[in-house]
């Protein structure tokens, strides 16, 4: 079965400094995996997932198959950055429904 | 932007009182979720409906749960049967037939006392 690793239920960093959240993986599949963002009191919401490649507000993140993992990172931390992340996979079937990780909090301190 | 929406934002109903919660998906979607999170605890996967039945469910959707889409926008959950350990953060959930994204609703509060 999948299962999907956020090793930090909380991380605190000072803005400008540098934000690394983690996330590990365990599936038999090819993965495919995503962060996702939760503001106070929004609705999750897609930050990036790994076949696009993308930096989403500063954000990246690279699939390691080695390491299995998919690390968040951003250089520089502000503080709208502030928010719960989750980490999720989504397995092969016919629905594609996400597993998620346990989520870490961030908190950008001014 | 479309976006999924959910209602009610927040119930309080006894334990044994049947629930539904609503959704309206994103109009052009054709696969729905419905997703909890017992606070403090992470976002898990109940069940997926596609096509007008259920393609996939977890553990967690077990008899007292059902789901249902009754006319061409909503999509419904119902606990039959309230239990304590239900009260969560449903969250509803859709994505395009060929759209890779999952787009969430804002979740509804269920508080089972």
């Amino acid at each position: 079965a999948q299962r999907v690793t956020q090793p930090e239920k909380l991380l605190s960093v000072f803005k400008g400094a540098p934000v690394e959240l983690k996330c590990n993986y365990s599936y038999s599949g090819s993965p495919e995996l995503f962060w996702y963002v939760q503001y106070s009191r929004q609705r999750l919401q897609l930050l990036l997932r790994h076949i696009s490649r993308e930096s989403i507000k500063g954000f990246t993140a690279d699939l390691n198959k080695g390491e299995t993992s998919f690390h968040l990172k951003k250089p520089f931390a502000q503080e709208e950055d502030s928010a719960m992340y989750y980490c999720a996979l989504r397995v092969s079937g016919s629905a594609r429904q996400l597993t998620f990780g346990s989520g870490t909090q961030l908190t950008v301190l001014p | 932007e479309p976006e999924v929406t959910q209602t009610p934002s927040h119930q309080v109903t006894q334990m044994g009182q049947e629930v539904i919660l609503r959704c309206v998906p994103i109009s052009n979607h054709l696969y729905f979720y419905w997703y909890r999170q017992i606070l403090g605890q992470k976002v898990e996967f109940l069940v997926s409906f596609y096509n007008n039945e259920i393609s996939e469910k977890s553990e967690i959707f077990d008899d007292q749960f059902s789901v249902e889409r009754p006319d061409g926008s909503n999509f419904t959950l119902k606990i039959r049967s309230t239990k304590l350990e239900d009260s969560a953060m449903y969250f509803c959930a859709s994505r395009e037939t060929v759209g890779n994204t999952i787009y969430f609703g804002e979740g509804s509060w269920l508080t089972v006392v």
